[in-house]
This record gives structure tokens, sequence and C-alpha cells, in this order.
């Protein structure tokens, strides 16, 4: 069974830019979580969706922020404008359903350094 | 509010040696805990969980938990460190009924030959 797939896995932007990370979630896993991961701290839940649908988004900063999963499979997140501070490896992780008790698969991240 | 506190930042055990890494949480309802592992350059692996069924729970590599509700803590113990098992570990609670997942900061496990 394939993992959840990311792209690009590094990104080196300078402030101001925009910047878009996508992801695959595992087949048929009705939830998708995005996560950010600050050095040396624990990943934060940006938004998890279920389906195409928004479940939570919030600790999602939506002045800057914005991310889609419109077919319910793959999802975009989005920077727009980047900050200093949005360096972070962006986590992008999927379950068979939300909920509590679900085991999350995480994919390998994505690096970003805003410069 | 849920919250989850991972008492350590960093442990150091000897090879050979039981490791604890300890995690209190607070949940307003039926919490579910996890502990996750990160390896350098890896993603995020489960290592167990607890969904309210037997308290002591056992993951990969050896691992095991324990909820004790009355502590509000779900501790990670391993009898015996290997080598490998040096990474940084993440507690995490998501409350029953709801879809708020948070992460601990992490324990950084250190193990010496």
């Amino acid at each position: 069974e394939a993992g959840v797939a990311q792209s690009p896995r590094y990104k080196i932007i300078e402030k101001r830019q925009s910047v878009a990370f996508w992801c695959n979630p595992i087949s048929g896993h009705a939830t998708l979580y995005w996560y950010q991961q600050i050095l040396g701290q624990g990943p934060k839940l940006l938004i998890q969706f279920q389906n195409n649908g928004v479940v939570d988004d919030s600790q999602l900063p939506k002045d800057r922020f914005s991310a889609e999963r419109l077919k319910g499979v793959d999802s975009t997140l989005k920077i727009q404008p980047a900050k200093l501070e949005d360096s972070a490896v962006y986590l992008c992780a999927s379950s068979p359903m939300g909920g509590t008790g679900n085991e999350q698969y995480f994919g390998p991240g994505t690096r970003l350094t805003v410069t | 509010a849920q919250s989850v506190t991972q008492l350590d930042s960093h442990v150091s055990v000897s090879e050979g040696t039981p490791v604890l890494l300890r995690c209190n949480y607070s949940s307003s309802y039926s919490p579910s805990l996890f502990w996750y592992v990160q390896h350098p350059n890896k993603g995020l692996q489960l290592l167990l969980k607890y969904t309210s069924a037997a308290t002591l729970v056992k993951g990969i590599n050896g691992f095991e938990a324990e909820f004790k509700k009355s502590e509000t803590s779900f501790h990670l113990t391993k009898p015996s460190a290997h080598m490998s098992d040096a990474a940084e570990y993440f507690c995490v609670v998501s409350e029953d009924g709801g879809f708020k997942t948070i992460f601990g900061a992490g324990t950084r496990l250190f193990v010496k030959a």
C-alpha cells in the first residue's frame, strides 16, 4: 500500500512570496490533516478535512494560509504571503476516518525555509 | 480544553537500561491517547494507542504505556533500550467525539553505548 505522498520535499522562498504544498493521502482515507512543525516543537494541527469538507481549521492563520481538498482526495496548502516565522516542516497525514482512536499516517513532510 | 505535557524535553539512557518517557494530559472528554516516534529525516510513526480498552497498551518495538486516569498520565516505557530507539517521541491526545488532535512538545531520547 502506498503511503502519504507530499511534494515538494524542500522549498526555499523569500518573505512575501507565495508557496504551495501538495499532499496525496492513502487511497480510501476519508480524513486528511495538515500540520505545521516548527523546529524543536511538536506538530500543530492547521486544518482537518473529512472528505472534501473542513472539520477543524481553528488554528489556520486564514489571513495568509489556505487549503483545499476539492474532490475529497488530494489536497493543497498555500501560504501567501510568506513570513519568516512560517519556516517549518509541513506535514500531511491521513486516516481512514476522523474522530478519536484512529491512527494517522504521516507523509515525509515539506521543509519550508523563508529568507 | 485539552492539553498534553511531556515532562522531559530530553532523556538520556544507556543501552540495555529501562526507558521512561513521561506524559500528562488534560481532557474534558474520554480521550484517546497515542505515542508517535520520529526518527531523524523520517516520518512520524505510531508506536501505540489507548482507546478506552485495556489500560496497559503494548506497542511496536517492545514499547508499552499505561493509562492512569487518576493521575491523568500516559507514560511510555521500555524494559531495555536499543541504540535504534534514539529518536523524538510525541505524546498525542484526541478527544472522544471530537476531532481535535494535540501533540506534546516532544521528548528526545538519547541512547548511549
